[in-house]
């Protein structure tokens, strides 16, 4: 069965810290994509990025870097230099393939706290 | 601004009232979704529609009831919830349903008293 363990309940760095937040899956499927979201107090889940299972290609977007690893299941997210803005709950998420209905299953989230 | 917009925001009401949650995306998408969050769960996906026929009910109660009238229009229809069912609900759209990537309202944040 598809799962998504995100094992970091809470992260709290300062403003300005590298931080790694940690996203583990299991699926039954080959086909498969990837995703991280950001909820921010305002509630919306934010889309962030989506990886499909055959691209292990790492991906930087501005002070955002992901490191998908087939090898150990894993999808890394790490924003560097982190702002207060950054403060959120992160979601790693699965989907696999048409035959198992396209569905979206969440991890549990894990809530960032950036200081200043 | 996603193009996926909930109304209400905020939400309180008695275990004998009857309210909807309303749904609307601008973005073209013919599947939309319902998900509840409750605390320290992870999302649940509660139905699925696609071009406006429901395709998927996560075995949720029958005290939740949807409604897709046109492809940019939800409804959450809600009679004699419980105080367990309060919840942020979330609303979601995708191209398609094959399509993995959704897009998400703000919530309605719901408080069953």
């Amino acid at each position: 069965a598809q799962k998504v363990t995100q094992a970091q309940t809470e992260i709290s760095v300062v403003e300005k810290e590298d931080v790694t937040l940690d996203c583990v899956y299991e699926t039954r499927d080959t086909t498969y994509y990837l995703f991280w979201y950001k909820q921010p107090p305002s509630g919306e889940l934010v889309f962030l990025i989506r990886r499909n299972s055959f691209d292990e290609q790492n991906e930087i977007s501005g002070r955002y870097s992901w490191n998908f690893q087939k090898s150990t299941s894993s999808f890394n997210f790490t924003i560097t230099a982190s702002q207060v803005v950054d403060s959120a709950v992160y979601f790693c998420a699965l989907s696999e393939g048409v035959e198992y209905g396209n569905k979206l299953v969440f991890g549990a989230g894990t809530i960032l706290r950036v200081k200043s | 601004e996603t193009g996926v917009t909930q109304t209400p925001r905020h939400l309180v009401m008695g275990m004998t009232n009857k309210k909807s949650l309303k749904c609307e995306q601008h973005l073209g998408h013919n599947a939309m979704y319902w998900y509840k969050q409750s605390a320290k769960k992870p999302l649940e996906l509660m139905f699925v529609y696609s071009l406006e026929e429901r395709v998927e009910n996560n075995s949720v109660p029958s005290r939740f009831s949807p409604e897709c009238p046109n492809s940019s229009h939800l409804f959450l229809h809600l009679h004699t919830l419980q105080p367990e069912d309060s919840a942020l609900y979330l609303c979601a759209s995708s191209q398609d349903q094959g399509f993995p990537e959704a897009f998400f309202g703000q919530g309605t944040r719901l408080t069953v008293v």
